[in-house]
């Protein structure tokens, strides 16, 4: 398996606390990218990075902001979690894109309550 | 929404039967990826197709591209309980970032 920690792996917080999950990498890849999955929607593109500090939003972005100022930390914040959030996040990193694979960490799995 | 879309969503077979998933784009895609997600587990690459009907076969799985390359399948022969799991496409529909299909799960009874 390709060099990616998530951490946590797992997590419950409350409704309005503020949440940052980690997706470390030591394959020096350059994009990262996290997805949220939930049942019947597949995994669904939250926030990218195509370098450090260069980030774009996917098309579930609202109520997260992302950082990446070193190559190998990609981070997610949720400023105020809401129910709604609850899901499993995927980190995933690929070389570039446009034809190249991408590897995706174990997963974490948060619950709003 | 979501511009790669799979039907069906779920598929339940007995081992041995035949099994296909489909995937379409509403753009033209310049490739297209599979992954396979085990239960519990995370998405795991399984090939690339690249050329307009573009067929490649890994054992019992044959991947197909669409000649338009807006569509593409995945079918297995002869499933088995190793089968089980969640199929996606993905593909960049426009955007920089890869876009994954809605997923079809697959159920395999023994």
């Amino acid at each position: 398996d390709a060099g990616i920690t998530q951490s946590p792996r797992h997590k419950v917080t409350e409704t309005g606390t503020p949440v940052t999950l980690r997706c470390h990498q030591t394959e020096n890849h350059r994009y990262m990218y996290w997805y949220r999955q939930d049942p019947g929607h597949g995994l669904r593109l939250i926030h990218y990075s195509y370098g450090v500090k260069d980030t774009d939003k996917g098309e579930v972005s609202d109520g997260y902001s992302v950082s990446r100022s070193k190559t190998e930390d990609f981070l997610l914040t949720l400023e105020s979690a809401t129910s709604s959030q609850t899901s499993v996040y995927f980190c995933a990193i690929s070389e570039g894109t446009g034809g190249v694979e991408a590897f995706f960490g174990q997963g974490t799995r948060l619950t709003v309550v | 929404g979501q511009q790669v879309m799979q039907i069906p969503q779920y598929q339940h077979v007995q081992e041995g039967e035949d099994f296909t998933t489909y995937c379409n784009s509403s753009t033209t895609l310049s490739n297209i990826q599979w992954y396979k997600q085990r239960p519990g587990g995370h998405p795991v690459f399984l090939i690339q197709l690249v050329k307009s009907g573009e067929v490649k076969k890994q054992k019992r799985l044959t991947f197909q591209f669409g000649e338009a390359k807006k569509n593409s399948s995945l079918h297995i022969t002869a499933t088995q309980t190793t089968d089980v799991g969640t199929y996606f496409c993905a593909g960049i529909p426009g955007r920089r970032a890869l876009t994954f299909g809605s997923g079809t799960r697959l159920q395999v009874q023994p």
